[in-house]
């Protein structure tokens, strides 16, 4: 089985900071990688997928990149409105899918 | 603008058989384009993804979950459902369904969501 892990598990940075995520596959899953932003009480959302792309509507400050086992996601400048859950997911060619642990974003 | 609505009881006991359903509106769960799936979060914890079906029965499942599972589509409802059997205190859970959508490569993404429904397994 695939795992795959986040760093941070969560973080606090001021409006205006530069966030990065970063997301490890436990074996090379290509750019089979996506992300996705929940917030309390809220389903997920999706913001990038196949590891790069942006999901139409969704702000140009997320942008998500790697490939192989290395992913970063990053929003360029944090808003308020950015406070969330953030969470890389895999799926392979069976459509299984498989989500990392997940890194909460606060402002400081 | 496509919905997705779960329904079912919010309290199971354990040892019983959960059931959820989801239902589709402002498109047909028979298109050709999509699969539907579930995924489920406990209380303070990540996202687990349950399975998917399409439309044709066709259904992929998590592993871990397999030999308690079905999920099952009724075309002529526009609906799928879940079932989760010999629950335990473990399968507590906020249970979402969502849209599979295929994209322009290999990749597939859960698009569209519902809003979520709370499940407690408890005596």
């Amino acid at each position: 089985d695939i795992q795959m892990t986040q760093s941070p598990s969560s973080l606090s940075a001021s409006v205006g900071d530069r966030v990065t995520i970063t997301c490890q596959a436990s074996q090379d899953i290509s750019n089979y990688l996506n992300w996705y932003q929940q917030k309390p009480g809220k389903a997920p959302k999706l913001l990038i997928y196949d590891a790069s792309n942006l999901e139409t509507g969704v702000p140009s400050r997320f942008s998500g990149s790697g490939s192989g086992t290395d992913f970063t996601f990053t929003i360029s400048s944090l808003q308020p409105e950015d406070i969330a859950t953030y969470y890389c997911q895999h799926y392979d060619n069976l459509l299984f899918f498989t989500f990392g642990p997940g890194t909460k974003v606060d402002i400081k | 603008q496509l919905q997705l609505q779960e329904s079912g009881p919010g309290l199971v006991k354990p040892s019983e058989t959960l059931s959820l359903t989801c239902t589709v509106s402002g498109g047909s769960i028979s298109s050709h384009s999509y699969y539907w799936g579930w995924i489920r979060q406990p209380p303070g914890k990540g996202l687990e993804w349950i399975g998917s079906i399409y439309y044709s029965g066709s259904t992929d499942y998590n592993p871990s979950l397999q030999s308690r599972l079905t999920i099952s589509v009724d075309t002529s409802k526009n609906q799928f459902s879940l079932k989760l059997t010999s629950v335990t205190a473990a399968d507590t859970a906020v249970y979402f369904c969502a849209r599979l959508t295929p994209g322009s490569g290999d990749g597939y993404t859960y698009d569209y969501w519902g809003q979520g429904t709370l499940v407690t397994v408890s005596s």
